[in-house]
């Protein structure tokens, strides 16, 4: 139990274009996901915490206008990384709360590359 | 927050027992200790959690000295399959407190 599935799991996108990264809790409800960008060889550096049903909260220096999250509902957030540029290629991934235990369940996720 | 301290990386051979300390010199009374593992290109796998003294499961024991101001992910007998980073983090009781990644021990299995 308490799977988050991410997708996709890679994308290519133009320099300018938008790109969505959905995450799914699959077998529970998650009022709250947090989304995370990694580079390589560098830890996870946290990025917004999505909150269903409400605005999301952003850490600080990242920018809301260009990594919209949505949280519509109980099982689904979304990012979209907005005109992106390849400075924005990463690795993004998503996380919930355990259901029923401690810690925090991830997804599998996204390697985007922006050309 | 706390903040966590862990070598930045190990080595060790196949069949050895593994020790990964951690530091969290401001631990909160409600913390508790999680690890995680990581592969190349995948999200953060949950190894352990625990508050105090041990805790043990199929994969991992933690070991939480009675200050709580650090913690031991022990493996036994590692494989070459258990190269990845291991992150020890703090987080709140509650689940929806946001919490931070340190930078991680890079585990290196030798044959």
């Amino acid at each position: 139990g308490a799977v988050v599935s991410q997708h996709p799991s890679r994308v290519i996108c133009k320099s300018g274009t938008s790109v969505k990264i959905e995450c799914r809790s699959l077998d529970f409800q998650a009022t709250t996901m947090f989304w995370y960008r990694q580079f390589p060889k560098k830890s996870l550096m946290l990025m917004a915490t999505s909150n269903e049903g409400s605005k999301a909260t952003y850490e600080q220096g990242v920018e809301k206008d260009k990594f919209l999250i949505n949280h519509a509902s109980l099982t689904l957030s979304t990012l979209t990384v907005t005109s992106a540029h390849p400075e924005d290629s990463s690795f993004y991934i998503c996380s919930a709360p355990r259901q029923g235990a401690g810690g925090y369940t991830f997804g599998s996720g996204t390697r985007l590359t922006v050309v | 927050l706390a903040k966590t301290t862990q070598p930045i990386s190990m080595d060790s051979y196949e069949g050895q027992e593994v020790n990964i300390t951690c530091s969290h010199n401001n631990i909160a009374t409600n913390d508790y200790i999680t690890w995680y593992q990581q592969f190349p290109s995948q999200g953060p796998r949950f190894i352990i959690q625990g508050y105090k003294t041990k805790v043990t499961n199929e994969v991992a024991s933690l070991f939480i000295p009675a200050d709580r101001k650090s913690s031991t992910l022990s493996l036994p007998r590692v494989s070459l399959s258990d190269t990845a980073v291991y992150y020890c983090l703090v987080e709140g009781q509650d689940n929806f407190n946001k919490f931070y990644f340190g930078s991680g021990t890079k585990l290196n299995v030798k044959p």
